[in-house]
């Protein structure tokens, strides 16, 4: 069956600091992996997503996420961020071709100045 | 395109109570979902539905119905209101990308409900 495991429940980071937000899953076949965010008193929006080709796939917005299959994990990173950056992150595995999303318990990303 | 909408996004309930949270899209998507959010257990699947007319459980169906009699709208019931199930409910929907299956959710605002 599948999982989705957030190692953080939070990160603190000062601004312009690099973060990284880390996302183990585990599944016995081939899967799609995402990375949603949510601010505040809001639903969630993709943020972006593998499924398939490149194992690096970036954001519009600077963040990036490499799927390693070997150490099943996806970890999404951004080298410098900004205030705006503030929200929840939630990572979310389907298997190939299936339609149900199982999502991790998210990880809430505070930056300071 | 309004995307998904949600109503209420602010509902109080009393025990017993029943209602029902409304979803609704126009982007003609043939998948919808309701999940819920609880502090610390991310988001989890209530009920789903591939198309209308289908629908089918999720990780916690107990306490709510569903059904899908049009394309855009997805309802979902609760059928006798408990302290557990005070939450934010969203509903989202997506569509199949081409062979290969792509599920990108899009989700709706929320709706905050306190059972008292």
């Amino acid at each position: 069956a599948q999982s989705v495991t957030q190692l953080d429940s939070q990160v603190p980071v000062f601004e312009e600091a690099p973060v990284e937000l880390r996302c183990n899953y585990s599944s016995s076949v081939s899967v799609y992996l995402f990375w949603y965010v949510q601010y505040p008193n809001q639903g969630l929006q993709l943020l972006l997503k593998y499924l398939s080709g490149s194992t690096l796939v970036k954001s519009i917005n600077g963040f990036e996420a490499e799927f390693n299959k070997s150490q099943t994990s996806f970890h999404l990173r951004k080298p410098s961020v900004h205030i705006s950056d503030t929200a929840e992150y939630f990572c979310a595995v389907s298997e190939g071709g299936g339609f149900k999303t199982i999502f991790g318990a998210g990880t809430r990303l505070f930056v300071k100045a | 395109n309004a995307g998904v909408t949600q109503t209420p996004k602010f509902q109080v309930l009393k025990t017993g109570q029943s209602m029902t949270l409304q979803c609704a899209q126009d982007m003609n998507h043939e998948y919808m979902s309701w999940y819920r959010q609880d502090p610390g257990m991310g988001l989890r699947l209530i009920h789903y539905s591939v198309g209308a007319g289908i629908t089918d459980q999720g990780e916690v169906p107990n306490g709510y119905n569903v059904s899908r009699s049009t394309t855009e709208d997805f309802p979902l019931r609760l059928l006798s209101a408990a302290p557990s199930q005070t939450s934010v409910y969203f509903c989202a929907s997506s569509y199949r990308l081409g062979l290969a299956g792509d599920h990108t959710q899009y989700f709706g605002p929320g709706t905050r409900l306190t059972v008292l």
